[in-house]
């Protein structure tokens, strides 16, 4: 089974708003990770969140984790129709194995 | 700099067959995995290789074989392709000692017929 389960599936939105979407994970993290995919192409990292960070920044991008519920949000603000795309978030466990787990990712559509 | 490099990007094989994918990455990175991704699935690890002359089990290893070759290079092997293994395969290198985030080759869609 995955690790992480991305909230909602699917997202809709107009140019301009704001979009949050949810990642909640079932085991004890090192670090978590977002990633994006574009239209079934490679995922490209965004931005990594450590177990003993409550918050992050990077550009538009704003990522939250607790770990006392074992989720974590990402927040896109201002949202382009060049942000569509799928959203995962990723997981590296505390067994220091380097084995990361994905979600099964939710899928961003920003209207023009 | 390629980055991560994946050979074949379309290949159709029929059930029973055998084939290798490749993978090369050009960025010295020690950590190389092999992920499945299925629609509504996401990506399901297969096997990883945390280093070079080492390979561990992901989620989904069976009916896979992987080979660290060196370095730069961990092959995906299928050895009797089944339907079920129709899938978009990506490859992904990591740096774990300084910025642990994982790069992806563009993948290689595979259909079993």
């Amino acid at each position: 089974s995955q690790q992480g389960e991305e909230d909602p599936q699917a997202l809709s939105i107009q140019e301009g708003e704001n979009a949050t979407m949810n990642c909640s994970y079932k085991t004890s993290i090192n670090n978590l990770q977002w990633y994006r995919q574009n239209s079934g192409r490679g995922l490209v990292h965004l931005i990594l969140i450590r177990s003993n960070e409550r918050e992050k920044h990077s550009g538009r991008l704003r990522v939250t984790l607790d770990t006392s519920k074992k989720s974590s949000s990402l927040l896109i603000t201002a949202s382009r129709a060049a942000d569509t795309a799928s959203y995962f978030c990723a997981t590296e466990g505390t067994s220091g194995t380097y084995k990361y787990i994905f979600g099964t990712g939710t899928r961003l559509k920003v209207l023009a | 700099n390629a980055g991560v490099t994946q050979t074949p990007k379309f290949q159709v094989l029929k059930t029973g067959q055998s084939m290798t994918l490749q993978c090369a990455q050009d960025m010295n990175h020690n950590s190389m995995y092999w992920y499945r991704q299925d629609p509504g699935m996401g990506l399901r690890l297969i096997y990883y290789s945390a280093s070079e002359g080492t390979t561990d089990k992901g989620e989904v290893p069976n009916g896979y074989n992987v080979s660290r070759l060196n370095k730069r290079e961990f092959s995906l092997r299928l050895e009797s392709a089944a339907p079920s293994q129709t899938s978009v395969y990506f490859c992904a290198s990591s740096d774990l000692a300084t910025n642990e985030k994982l790069f992806f080759g563009s993948g290689t869609q595979l259909s079993v017929l």
